[in-house]
């Protein structure tokens, strides 16, 4: 079965710092792969997503990730944190036509905290 | 503007007692998610539904059910046999099923006491 694992539980950086949430994932053919942000209390939003093609995604909010197929990794990253950007990231990995499973499966989230 | 609508946004309920909460979609999806939001355990599957009349068990179906009568409506009740109730509930939605990117609502808040 597909799993989704993010080593991060909390990340806290400087406002204008780079950023970089690491996520896992365990799949046997090539994944589908998301990230997802969602604000406190609310429902979560698309930044970006990985189908097939060039590795590096670009997302929206500045975000991008990288699909490492070696590494079984899709890192999410952005050159700069803004202060708005503190909320909790969720990874998450497509569904699999090996289980029938139609549906994503997400990672545990990290929560991100900015200073100022 | 098309959207999904979860309500109430906040439920309480006493302990033993069933509960529904709703789910409407009015972007013509074919597929809607339930999810259960826990701190630090990420989104796990309730159940999900591909088509009308037709739905599936996720991950952790225990305790829960669901209809899909209508395109646009998928509610889920929680019963009195989910042993810890007490969560944030997402439902979501997409044009098809497996890897089309998930529309979310804004969530219900469920307490039981």
């Amino acid at each position: 079965a597909q799993s989704v694992t993010q080593p991060d539980i909390h990340i806290t950086v400087s406002e204008g710092a780079s950023l970089e949430l690491r996520c896992n994932y365990s799949y046997g053919a090539t994944p589908y792969l998301f990230w997802y942000v969602q604000s406190p209390g609310q429902g979560l939003q698309l930044l970006l997503k990985y189908f097939s093609g060039d590795t590096l995604v670009q997302g929206i909010k500045g975000f991008e990730a990288e699909f490492k197929r070696s590494q079984s990794s899709f890192n999410l990253r952005k050159p700069s944190v803004h202060w708005s950007d503190a909320a909790e990231y969720f990874c998450a990995v497509g569904a699999s036509m090996d289980t029938g499973r139609r549906a994503l499966t997400f990672g545990s989230g990290t929560r991100l905290q900015v200073q100022p | 503007d098309g959207g999904i609508t979860q309500s109430p946004k906040y439920l309480f309920r006493k302990e033993g007692q069933n509960v529904t909460l709703s789910c409407e979609q009015n972007l013509n999806h074919d597929a809607m998610y339930w999810y259960r939001q826990d701190p630090g355990q990420g989104l796990r599957l309730i159940y999900y539904s591909q088509i009308v009349n037709d739905f599936q068990k996720g991950d952790i179906a225990e305790g829960y059910s669901v209809s899909r009568e209508k395109k646009e409506s998928f509610p889920l009740t929680v019963t009195s046999a989910q042993k810890n109730p007490t969560a944030f509930y997402l439902c979501a939605s997409s044009p098809g099923t497996g890897n089309s990117p998930l529309h979310f609502g804004n969530g219900t808040r469920l307490t039981v006491t």
